[in-house]
């Protein structure tokens, strides 16, 4: 069975801060891959990336990072420089190979960045 | 171009009823994948659609069901509704890139 635990529920930062949202996940597939949303307080979730098992490499997009440990089996989200607007719930998931199929969503970590 | 749709935005629906919520993907876009959320149960993966197959479900009652047309609209059923089926539907559409794309959601209220 797959699982994906997300073990902060909330966190709150000031504005400009660096934070690090955690993704710790189960699976007995070779291939998978996992993924993290960004979910505004309007409600639309956002993809953010998509990321399968053989590719390690740490990515970076603008203010936003992504550590991929296959050893511990985490996948850590990191904002730096954090403003107001990153104000979201964020879950992370994973899936068996193929992308979207039976997607396993973590129950999310609530992300307030205090002005 | 334009973004992934949802119709109807809200629904309000009695126990025992049916409802068919739909999805229009961005255009070109062949996947459609539908996902329930729930204050309880958090995020829940339905099922995707690919070139009108059902490429996979998640643990879902036989009451949900769903399909997909030709032009890659797709639409989600739930027959026999109970109270513990309200939640946000959303749908997201992939066109075989890495990246999703999701629509704002059916908020469907069960009394």
């Amino acid at each position: 069975a797959q699982k994906v635990t997300q073990a902060q529920t909330e966190i709150s930062v000031v504005e400009k801060e660096d934070v690090t949202l955690d993704c710790v996940y189960e699976t007995r597939d070779t291939t998978y891959y996992l993924f993290w949303y960004k979910q505004p307080p309007s409600g639309e979730l956002v993809f953010l990336i998509r990321r399968n098992s053989f590719d390690e490499q740490n990515e970076i997009s603008g203010r936003y990072s992504w550590n991929f440990q296959k050893s511990t089996s985490s996948f850590n989200f990191t904002i730096t420089a954090s403003q107001v607007v990153d104000s979201a719930v964020y879950f992370c998931a994973l899936s068996r190979s193929g992308g979207y199929q039976k997607v396993t969503f973590g129950i999310g970590t609530k992300l307030q960045v205090i002005p | 171009k334009a973004g992934v749709t949802q119709t109807p935005r809200y629904l309000i629906k009695t126990r025992g009823q049916q409802v068919t919520l739909s999805c229009s993907p961005i255009s070109g876009h062949r996947s459609v994948s539908w996902y329930q959320q729930t204050p309880g149960q958090g995020l829940q993966f339905l099922f995707e659609y690919f070139s009108e197959t059902q490429r996979n479900k998640g643990n879902f009652p036989g009451r949900f069901s769903g399909r997909q047309f030709s032009n890659s609209r797709s639409e989600m059923n739930v027959s026999t509704l109970e109270l513990g089926d309200s939640a946000l539907y959303l749908c997201a559409s992939s066109g075989g890139a890495k990246e999703q794309f999701f629509g704002p959601g059916t908020r469907l209220t069960v009394l």
